[in-house]
């Protein structure tokens, strides 16, 4: 069974630093993408950032780069979210998510999110 | 990079049909065949219905059906249930190697 797992979230200031993790299992996790998607409290879903099998492709939303950094270690199956100089408008769950692969090209299996909150 | 643009709302009555549209540009939509659908109850993850347009993944109901006309991406549902009111999102690769989402459809069973 498919599953991945976040952490780290909660509650930090403006300007403040965060780092998620996903832990994965029941898959190849060095044959996957992974994504961050976030929703802020009663909003759509928002791409955030994805990362490929080796970590030698990394993309970003406009709204969050050069302040989030993605990054995974394979040994861990688990994936990270680097996010700083945080503003109030990141306050979101942020789920972490497979890229389906083979002949899918999108994003199919979720994890059910940590929950970031700025606010001072 | 803007959302897709979804309708806000869509309505229909048991056993009805409806679609839910989603627009976008020929950066995203229009530019591949790689638009997703995703349903989302209140307070869960989301769910993916639809890949690559019109495929359905392995367990999703044969009501849903996908297609794709020019930066215009559709969602159909046919025999409306009462479980299929949600939040419908869809989500397109684009050609800067990122993803992007619609608004959202919030799908009400009358």
């Amino acid at each position: 069974e498919v599953q991945l797992v976040e952490s780290g979230g909660g509650l930090v200031q403006p300007g403040g630093s965060l780092r998620l993790s996903c832990v994965a299992s029941g898959f190849t996790f060095t044959n996957s993408w992974i994504h961050w998607v976030r929703q802020a409290p009663g909003e759509g879903l928002v791409w955030v950032s994805r990362i490929n099998f080796d970590a030698s492709h990394t993309n970003y939303a406009d709204s969050v780069k050069g302040r989030f950094t993605v990054s995974r270690d394979n040994a861990k199956n688990t994936v990270f979210l680097q996010m700083n100089s945080l503003r109030v408008d990141d306050t979101a769950v942020y789920y972490c998510a497979r890229g389906c692969g083979g002949d899918c090209h999108g994003i199919d299996y979720w994890g059910q999110g940590t929950l970031v909150t700025v606010s001072s | 990079q803007s959302a897709l643009t979804q309708p806000a709302s869509v309505s229909g009555s048991p056993g009805q049909s409806i679609t839910i549209s989603c627009t976008g540009s020929s950066s995203d939509v229009g530019a591949y065949d790689y638009v997703s659908w995703f349903q989302q109850h209140p307070g869960k993850a989301p769910k993916l219905m639809i890949y690559d347009v019109s495929h359905r993944p392995s367990g999703v109901s044969n009501r849903l059906s996908g297609s794709k006309s020019g930066n215009t991406a559709s969602l159909t549902i046919s025999g409306l249930q009462a479980d299929d009111e949600a939040d419908y999102y869809c989500n397109s690769f684009t050609n800067r190697n990122t993803h992007v989402f619609g608004g959202g459809t919030r799908l009400t069973v009358l």
